[in-house]
């Protein structure tokens, strides 16, 4: 049973592009939480998301981040026009349960040249 | 919002040690959690408290819920090197997405 699978792992963009972080939960599971955690932080929460629907975003940037989970496929986060502050690592759990454990991948790095 | 407050920030200890490291808050939890967190690596649960007072081992892990649902401690007996790493809590109010973390504890385990 494969655990979170987050792709890619590492992502340098230069200022301005686009980066979009892809997150395939857990066998099973419908419950999708990003997290964002910058250099000696805890995790911050940004948005958590079921199949086709955004649950809870007060977490995310109200510009340039979003995210989704469709029907079919990963969950991806999008970062648009990113800025040196959006490097960081995030990371993608999974759930089973609205408010199950939650099951967190090994994290996607992007750094922002 | 909810902020809280771990510490030690590292911890450099003796393979046997013992060590022990807690969180406090500003705010009520009903959940505390205790992560480990690998270089390169997701946080992995550790340990899982759910009522005031408790008191829950795993292994050579002990973590207790506070009475006063705003503290949790975290005890590891007999460190070994494979410790290492960093350690976090996590308090929730309500739902897994309200989840707050500390700041991580760096134990770093000496030969």
């Amino acid at each position: 049973n494969a655990g979170v699978m987050q792709n890619p792992r590492h992502l340098v963009r230069r200022r301005g592009q686009e980066a979009r972080l892809r997150c395939s939960p857990m066998k099973g599971h419908s419950h999708v939480y990003w997290y964002r955690q910058l250099p000696e932080e805890g995790l911050k929460f940004m948005v958590y998301l079921q199949k086709e629907n955004i649950i809870d975003e007060s977490g995310m940037p109200k510009e340039r981040f979003s995210a989704e989970f469709p029907k079919e496929g990963p969950s991806i986060l999008r970062i648009q026009q990113v800025v040196r502050g959006d490097s960081a690592a995030y990371f993608c759990a999974s759930s089973p349960l609205q408010d199950g454990e939650l099951f967190f991948g090994e994290g996607s790095r992007l750094t922002v040249l | 919002g909810q902020q809280l407050n771990q510490s030690p920030q590292s911890m450099f200890i003796q393979e046997g040690e013992d060590v022990s490291m807690n969180c406090t808050s500003s705010s009520i939890f009903n959940t505390w959690l205790w992560y480990k967190q690998d270089p390169g690596e997701g946080p992995v649960l550790l340990i899982a408290l759910y009522k005031a007072g408790e008191l829950t081992s795993n292994g050579r892990l002990t973590a207790q819920f506070g009475i006063t649902r705003k503290d949790s401690f975290l005890n590891i007996s007999a460190s070994i090197p494979s410790d290492v790493g960093i350690y976090f809590c996590a308090g929730s109010s309500g739902s897994a997405r309200q989840l707050t973390f500390g700041s991580g504890t760096q134990l770093t385990v000496l030969p």
